[in-house]
């Protein structure tokens, strides 16, 4: 079956420490994005990428970083620079040819303490 | 930047009930998405809109672009559909959804 798979569920780790949650999707999608989701609050927009070996900044990116070696995979790493690292994290993906369209992986919760 | 706005943010409604969530959403906003949302986190897609209306077993959206206005409607409402219905706007491209805060909607037995 084709689709997104996130891991893990959910992640937990001490302040300080870097963290990598992991996007593959078997869709053939070119495009793969990062939202972050706050009680409260509607998804918002980490990273980008449309195509491999290239991303973007989305809305919230300060204290992230991506990397897009593969189509199948964009791993998000949350670095200590970011100061509220605590939330729900989303990945998903489209095709070039129906980029309106978003499919989402189950997400990971992770929480830093 | 683009914006959308949903109401409500909450709604408890009666098994049975015929239920509608509101979606307004910015200028740079060309089709709007509506999303569902249970407990466990994981995000299904319900529709894809840029005009008209589509209709799937008990959920109708529709869309009016002059307006830049959106409705989710459930039919005969039922406890499964308690989730968070959440709409989302994009604007072309392959740049991301811009998302509302969501409804949190519970249908009571």
């Amino acid at each position: 079956d084709g689709g997104i798979t996130q891991s893990p569920k959910y992640l937990f780790r001490k302040e300080g420490q870097n963290v990598t949650l992991s996007c593959e999707q078997n869709l053939n999608h070119d495009a793969m994005y990062w939202y972050r989701q706050d009680p409260g609050q509607g998804l918002r927009l980490i990273y980008y990428s449309q195509i491999v070996n290239d991303f973007q900044k989305g809305d919230i990116a300060e204290g992230y970083s991506v990397s897009r070696e593969k189509k199948e995979s964009f791993p998000l790493t949350v670095t200590s620079a970011q100061k509220n690292p605590t939330a729900f994290y989303l990945c998903a993906s489209s095709s070039s040819l129906d980029a309106y369209e978003q499919y989402f992986g189950p997400g990971t919760r992770l929480t830093v303490t | 930047k683009n914006e959308v706005e949903q109401s409500p943010q909450n709604l408890t409604a009666q098994e049975g009930e015929f239920i509608t969530i509101n979606c307004s959403y910015s200028v740079g906003i060309s089709a709007l998405h509506w999303l569902q949302q249970h407990p466990g986190g994981g995000i299904v897609s319900l529709f894809m809109l840029s005009s008209g209306k589509k209709k799937h077993g008990r959920l109708i959206a529709t869309i009016n672009i002059q307006e830049k206005h959106s409705s989710l409607h459930i039919t005969a409402s039922h406890p499964r559909d308690s989730a968070v219905y959440i709409c989302a706007g994009s604007g072309g491209g392959a740049d991301g959804l811009t998302f509302g805060k969501g409804t949190h909607l519970i249908i009571q037995p």
